[in-house]
Parts: C-alpha cells; sequence; structure tokens
C-alpha cells in the first residue's frame, strides 16, 4: 500500500526567502505524486504533479518540485515566499487504480 | 465553468437522522470521490468511484455509503450519524486522460450531535 509523510506540521518563512515543504512517500511501481494548496474555508487546489520525464517540475504561483527516486521525496519549493502563500499544503500518491494517499499536511506560515 | 459543487455547504444534525450530501461535477469526469479532513490526519477517502455503478471503499467506509447512477452525480449518505462523523467533507472529480488530478468541491462542514 502506497503511503505519504509530510514530516512538518509547520513550516515558518520569512516573505523573500525561500520555501521548502518536505514529502516523502512509498508507493509500488512508478509513483504519481501530486501537490495540492487548501487556503483558509476554501477546497484543495492543485498545484502540480510528477507522472514521468524531468524531475524537476514546475507548477502553478511560481511553485516547484523536485522528485527524487533514490530518497523517494517530492519536495515543493519556491524561490522568494509571498504573505499570500500562507496555506495549508499536501503531498499525495496516486496507485494504478487512481486512488490518492494524502500527507497530514503542512502549514506554511509566511511573515511579513 | 468548470466545478464540482457540494450541497449544503454547512449542516448540524443530530445522531441518527439520516443525511445526504450532494455532489455534482460538470467536467464528464469518469472518477469521483468523496474525502474526509481531520486536523492532523489529512484527507482520508471514504469511497471512489471508477465510473457509473462502479463504486468501492477507500480508508474509511464505515457509516456511509454511496452511488454512482449518473456520471455527473456521486451523494454521499449517512444513514445513521454519529457524533465521530463531525468533519469536513469533500467531494473530488477526476479524468483518466491525461493530467489525472482531482477537482475539488468547496467542502461541506457536518457537525453531528
Amino acid at each position: 500500500a502506497q503511503s505519504v509523510a509530510q514530516p512538518e506540521d509547520q513550516v515558518n518563512v520569512a516573505e523573500g526567502n525561500p520555501l521548502t515543504v518536505k514529502c516523502t512517500y512509498s508507493v509500488s511501481g512508478n509513483p504519481y505524486l501530486f501537490w495540492y494548496v487548501q487556503y483558509p474555508n476554501r477546497g484543495l487546489q492543485f498545484l502540480l504533479k510528477y507522472i514521468t520525464g524531468d524531475n524537476l517540475v514546475k507548477g502553478s504561483y511560481g511553485f516547484e518540485a523536485e522528485f527524487n527516486k533514490s530518497q523517494t521525496s517530492f519536495h515543493l519549493k519556491k524561490p522568494s515566499a509571498l504573505v499570500s502563500d500562507s496555506a495549508l499544503y499536501f503531498c499525495a500518491v496516486r496507485d494504478s487504480w487512481g486512488k490518492l494517499q494524502f500527507g497530514a499536511g503542512t502549514q506554511v506560515v509566511v511573515t511579513p | 465553468e468548470a466545478q464540482v459543487t457540494q450541497n449544503p455547504r454547512y449542516l448540524i444534525t443530530v445522531t441518527g437522522k439520516k443525511l445526504t450530501v450532494t455532489c455534482s461535477q460538470n467536467m464528464n469526469h469518469e472518477y469521483m470521490s468523496w474525502y474526509r479532513q481531520d486536523p492532523g490526519l489529512g484527507l482520508r477517502q471514504i469511497y471512489y468511484s471508477m465510473n457509473v455503478e462502479v463504486t468501492d471503499k477507500g480508508d474509511v467506509p464505515e457509516g456511509y455509503k454511496v452511488s454512482r447512477k449518473e456520471k455527473r452525480n456521486f451523494p454521499l449518505i449517512l444513514e445513521s450519524p454519529s457524533p465521530n462523523q463531525t468533519s469536513l467533507y469533500f467531494c473530488a472529480s477526476s479524468s483518466y486522460q491525461g493530467s489525472y488530478e482531482q477537482y475539488f468541491g468547496p467542502g461541506t462542514r457536518l457537525t453531528v450531535t
């Protein structure tokens, strides 16, 4: 069975500094990996995905993620964080049947 | 506008009173799913449907029922709600073509007293 771990409950970063949100996964076969963001009182919004190809994936709002097969990681990054990036971020892995397994989520707090 | 809609958005009910949360998508997606979100636990899948008349259990199906009679609709039924089903519920859909990302509804906050 697949699993996803987000080791940090919360990440604090100053505006303008780089932001990293960590994710590691376990899955049989080739991983389909996703990042979603949830703003207060909203549903989840898709940020980016890795299916195959280039290990560095670029997504919405200036976010990118790096797939590392040897470390089974898929960390989310943004070179320069904005206060508006403060939200709850979820990593997810999809199995071959289409089922998504989500991590517990990481709260990102960006201070001015 | 492509979207997933859920109704109601907020619901307070009492133990044992049957309720249904509706979910509808206008993107002709084959796959639909229900999740519940609880603090510290992330999203856990309740049921999912690969297509019309095809449904299967997720990680936490106890106390819930679903049906998929039409492609666009995937209602979640709580036959006898209990306080431990107080949660935030999300419906989602996706296509098997292309990128597989799921589109989420706005959520339904359910309180069972």
